[in-house]
């Protein structure tokens, strides 16, 4: 069972559209990060969020993290061909923790 | 570049043998992790450093599995007698002592075991 669940796992849209990926746990988490990542290659931190309901923007991608601090949602607005990749959400389960569990990621493919 | 350094990036090896890999973390950082990722899965942790002192170990590090970090500075993470359910992405992190949720991974080392 997974701890992290990702959704969907596989998603493939057309350039331009709009695309939201999911995270969610029954466990609390004192952090959460989010990572893309390419083929062959290690990921990339792209945002941390710490605070409930805490909401990051980067360009055109928008992290959430949830009141209750068990999920978080990736949004990105007119998705380009240059954000497909694997993207990870990955969490700190107690503050201080130092190892981090991951989601099973999902697979974006923007199509042009 | 002074991000996480790994190698070899890809190592091929028979059953049985012994493979050892590196990993070079940010020169600041004191924090140094390592996972391993299977295809289609999100990357497991196995261990954790904090200087030269290895902290934490995961079930999953097998006594097949030792990992070393010496001078505290790059690790190095030993597989003996190796099996074909070894065959994964090894991925190495590192961080800053106070920021260990924000980990910086390197590029990873492509293990294939036949």
């Amino acid at each position: 069972t997974q701890l992290l669940e990702q959704s969907p796992q596989f998603l493939s849209i057309q350039e331009g559209e709009n695309l939201t990926v999911y995270c969610n746990s029954s466990s609390v988490f004192s952090s959460l990060q989010w990572y893309r990542q390419e083929p062959g290659e290690g990921p990339v931190l792209l945002v941390t969020v710490v605070t409930g309901g805490e909401v990051k923007k980067l360009k055109r991608l928008t992290f959430q993290f949830g009141d209750a601090r068990k999920d978080s949602s990736l949004h990105i607005t007119a998705a380009q061909t240059g954000d497909t990749g694997l993207y990870l959400c990955a969490g700190a389960l107690i503050q201080g923790a130092q190892k981090l569990v991951f989601g099973q990621g999902t697979r974006l493919t923007i199509n042009p | 570049d002074t991000g996480v350094s790994q190698n070899p990036r890809h190592k091929i090896t028979k059953r049985g043998q012994n493979v050892t890999f590196r990993c070079d973390p940010i020169s600041e950082h004191n924090r140094l992790y390592w996972y391993r990722q299977t295809l289609g899965q999100g990357p497991e942790f196995l261990t954790y450093f904090q200087n030269e002192a290895q902290l934490e170990k995961s079930r999953l590090l097998s006594d097949r599995f030792s990992a070393e970090r010496p001078k505290g500075s790059f690790s190095t993470l030993e597989i003996q007698r190796t099996e074909q359910g070894d065959s994964a992405m090894y991925l190495c992190a590192s961080s800053l002592p106070l920021g260990g949720h924000e980990q910086y991974f390197g590029p990873g080392t492509r293990l294939t075991v036949t």
